[in-house]
């Protein structure tokens, strides 16, 4: 069964810094990788999604990630970050295989000190 | 475009009580979905409807949850009797087609607390 690890719980950066959050899958078949985002008070929405073609995918508000099939992977990137990313963030797999269901990671909170 | 609306909010009840969530996805998509999303921790699908038959529910309780779509369109999960660890937020998305190639579509959620 596939499954996703975000092993960084909680990321502190200051405005304009680089950010790059971590996430690995483990699922030897296709897949397809998402990043959700979720503001405070508000609904999970998507972020950016691979499903084919070139492995860096880009998203909205500047964010982009990478697939890296050898290191089964898929870090988020941002070269400067806002205040207004402040958020939680979540890497999710889906087995090209199994229909469409969707795992989701534990999730990286991200704080932004103005 | 309206978007996926839960209810209630907010629900407080003690352990062994019984509670029901309701769903109701935006207008035309087919899959719909209920996730589990203790604190600290993503999101935990429970199960996944397609029109108004079960897809996945292989992490659903089945001894204590129970989902049903009856007409394809809103659905309704409960938990009966409920146990301190269902404390949870409860998400429905939905999205346009079983296609993974579809985005999914969360609503607000409803956070229940167990005492």
């Amino acid at each position: 069964a596939q499954s996703v690890s975000q092993h960084n719980h909680h990321v502190i950066l200051s405005e304009a810094a680089s950010l790059e959050l971590g996430c690995n899958y483990s699922y030897g078949g296709t897949v397809n990788l998402f990043w959700y985002v979720q503001y405070p008070g508000q609904h999970l929405q998507l972020l950016l999604k691979y499903f084919s073609g070139d492995p860096l995918v880009k998203g909205i508000k500047g964010f982009e990630a990478e697939f890296i099939k050898s290191k089964f992977s898929f870090n988020l990137r941002k070269p400067s970050v806002q205040w207004s990313d402040t958020a939680e963030y979540f890497c999710a797999v889906n087995a090209a295989s199994s229909a469409s269901k969707i795992i989701f990671g534990s999730g990286t909170r991200l704080s932004i000190r103005p | 475009e309206a978007g996926v609306a839960q209810s209630p909010r907010y629900k407080i009840i003690e352990k062994r009580q019984s509670v029901a969530f309701w769903c109701n996805p935006i207008s035309g998509h087919a899959t719909l979905y209920w996730y589990q999303q203790i604190l600290g921790q993503g999101p935990k699908l429970l199960i996944q409807f397609q029109n108004n038959g079960v897809v996945d529910d292989s992490q659903l309780p089945k001894d204590r949850f129970s989902a049903e779509r009856l007409k394809g369109v809103d659905s309704t999960l409960k938990i009966q009797p409920a146990k301190l660890e269902d404390s949870a937020v409860y998400l429905c998305a939905s999205s346009l087609s079983g296609s993974i190639t579809g985005e999914l579509f969360f609503g607000e959620g409803s956070r229940l607390t167990v005492l």
